[in-house]
This record gives structure tokens, sequence and C-alpha cells, in this order.
């Protein structure tokens, strides 16, 4: 069956960077995108970035608050996709989920990891 | 950037009808996505592109999308219901995935 399973819960200082993985299994790794979203407390669901494990090719959301801080790559030897997010503020403190999409030109996310805490506090 | 809007809340008696809007410019030349969230949860999908049902969701779930808003229906609303619903669209202007702030639907 299909699985994402993320790494653990981080507590990070203000300004340290995180990086959270994303294992899946279940399916063939190349043929699905897969995203990143992110839900502070009692918030909703904002999404960050998107990454194609065939080719490697990545969107990134434009907004501000990410810009020049995220970074997403993957692995195909181990069918792992990773999220890094640079000079954490306290406003980053969230729930990270990645997310698969259907398949080609697909645009909804039919699989969802676990999700990881995020804590950034001094 | 492509905005969706979603009423904060949303209250129904068991049993009865829901409906849940997304507001988006031209929304109705867009595929509109919903899923629901329970406390604690990761997100689930319950209608595709508009209107299909993923596999395992009941048939109370439903969708359309026309004009500027598309809705997701939940009939004969159950307690298990009470969740808070995102819709999200493919924005491909701009390559991005939108979401909009959510409905929490209250079960009253």
């Amino acid at each position: 069956q299909v699985q994402l399973v993320q790494s653990g819960a981080e507590l990070k200082k203000p300004g340290a960077s995180v990086k959270v993985s994303c294992k899946t299994s279940g399916y063939t790794f190349t043929k699905y995108g897969v995203s990143w979203v992110r839900q502070a407390p009692g918030q909703g669901l904002e999404w960050m970035a998107w990454i194609n494990p065939y080719n490697g090719n990545i969107y990134y959301s434009q907004k501000q608050i990410f810009q020049g801080r995220i970074s997403v790559t993957r692995d195909t030897s181990t069918n792992t996709v990773f999220m890094e997010l640079g000079n954490l503020r306290s406003d980053d403190t969230a729930i990270y989920y990645c997310a698969r999409d259907c398949g080609t030109d697909c645009q909804n996310f039919d699989y969802w990891g676990q999700g990881t805490l995020v804590a950034v506090s001094s | 950037s492509y905005v969706l809007t979603q009423p904060p809340s949303v209250s129904v008696a068991p049993g009865k009808t829901a409906n849940i809007t997304c507001g988006g410019n031209n929304i109705a030349t867009k595929s509109v996505h919903w899923y629901q969230q329970r406390p604690g949860q990761a997100p689930v999908l319950v209608i595709s592109y508009d209107r299909d049902r993923p596999s395992g969701i009941p048939e109370r779930f439903s969708g359309s999308n026309s004009g500027n808003t598309a809705t997701l229906t939940i009939s004969s609303v159950e307690a298990g219901d009470e969740a808070d619903y995102y819709c999200q669209v493919w924005h491909s202007d701009s390559d991005h995935f939108v979401f909009g702030a959510g409905t929490k639907v209250t079960v009253i």
C-alpha cells in the first residue's frame, strides 16, 4: 500500500535550519509528484513546494516568507523527498506534511504523510 | 496570486445538509478539490475534479463548480463529519497549488 512516512518532530532555535524527510513506498516513486504543505497551530493549509521525482523539477511557492529559505530535494535510491527550511523564525512553527499528487498532470493530493511538528523557540 | 475564499464556519444539525462554498475568480475554469481534516489528523481527499468521489468516500459527499463558486455538499450530516474542510486548485498561471483558508463544520 502507498505510504509516506515522515521524520520525527524537531525543536529548533531561531536562525537554525531544519530538514524533514518523507520516505515513500508502495508505488513507483518517479511517477508521482510530491508537495510540501504546512499548517501552523490553529491555521489552515499552506502549500510550499512541489517536486517531480523523475527529473527533479521543482515549483516553489512565491510567497515572500519562503523566498531564499526553502530547498526541496529527492533521493531516487531511497524513494525519499526532503524539505529544508533555513533561517527559521518562530512563525515557522507548524506541522509540515508531504503529500503525493495523483500522477502526471494531476492536481490534487491523494496520499499524505503523517506530518512532522517543527517547533521554533529560543 | 489566486485567492480562494471560504466561510470560516458552517453549523448544521444531524441529518441535514451542509453546503460549504469556495469562491474564486472564474473558478469554474479550474478543477476544484476538497479535503476533510479531523483534529490531529492529516487531510483526506473527499472530492476531486469538482465532483468525483475517491474510493471509500460516502455518497453523502458531493461537489459542484460554476461561475465564481465551487460547493462541497454533505447530505444527511453525521457527527463524524465534524471537521475542517479545505478547497484546493492548481493555478497554472503561477505553477502553484492554492488552498482556501478552510471551513470548520460543526454538527449541532
